[in-house]
């Protein structure tokens, strides 16, 4: 079975353009996160949705960033405008509210802003 | 926030035993995850407690005291492989709800 699936897996932008990060869950998952990793912060949690409804943003920096998920397979994450301490690599995970109670996470998109 | 709280580094041997400790503090507590992550990979379950004792799976162990918010990571017969980041995470509220890592402790296991 395929894994959680993001895109692009490598993003180099310029400050101030606009950015997508796109994810498609484990088929049948019906939550999904967004996560954000670097070497200061570490694993943070950005926001994440239930049966394709947001839950919790709080994790959200700012209004730069927004996220959707217009059905199950498909969620993404929008970063606009871009600025360099939006480098970071970014997760995307998703879970079943039955059975196995992990987070199973994609190989994630390793962002550079110049 | 949550605190959560691991050793940044450790170091040991091919085919020595490991402990990686975590301690926690938050309200509504439900179940702690450890996540092994290699260099330029996604993190990738290890392990789940949300009751009291040990759980064992193979060559790795974790155990939970919740009155303590202090839980361990046991890896026995440490393999070269097993050098990476492994994460400490705490759940808050429901089954559905959202986890909060630790920083992670790196570990390098020596030949």
């Amino acid at each position: 079975d395929a894994g959680v699936i993001q895109s692009p897996r490598h993003e180099v932008t310029e400050m101030g353009q606009e950015v997508t990060l796109r994810c498609k869950p484990i088929s049948g998952h019906n939550s999904l996160f967004w996560y954000r990793q670097t070497m200061m912060r570490g694993l943070e949690l950005l926001i994440y949705f239930n049966n394709n409804v947001p839950i919790d943003d709080s994790g959200m920096p700012e209004d730069r960033f927004s996220a959707k998920m217009p059905n199950a397979s498909f969620s993404t994450l929008k970063i606009q405008p871009s600025e360099p301490r939006d480098s970071a690599v970014y997760f995307c995970a998703s879970s079943s509210a039955t059975g196995s109670v992990e987070q199973y996470f994609g190989p994630g998109t390793r962002l550079t802003v110049t | 926030g949550q605190n959560i709280d691991q050793p940044t580094e450790m170091t040991a041997t091919e085919g020595a035993i490991v402990q990686i400790n975590c301690t926690y503090q938050t309200s509504g507590f439900n179940g702690l995850f450890w996540y092994q992550q290699h260099a330029g990979e996604a993190p990738t379950f290890l392990s789940y407690n949300v009751l009291d004792g040990l759980e064992e799976k193979g060559r790795f162990s974790s155990f939970l005291s919740r009155s303590k918010g202090y839980s361990y990571l046991l890896l026995k017969e440490l393999q070269m492989k097993d050098s990476a980041s492994y994460l400490c995470a705490v759940r808050r509220g429901s089954t559905l709800g959202r986890l909060y890592f630790g920083r992670g402790t790196q570990l390098t296991v020596w030949p």
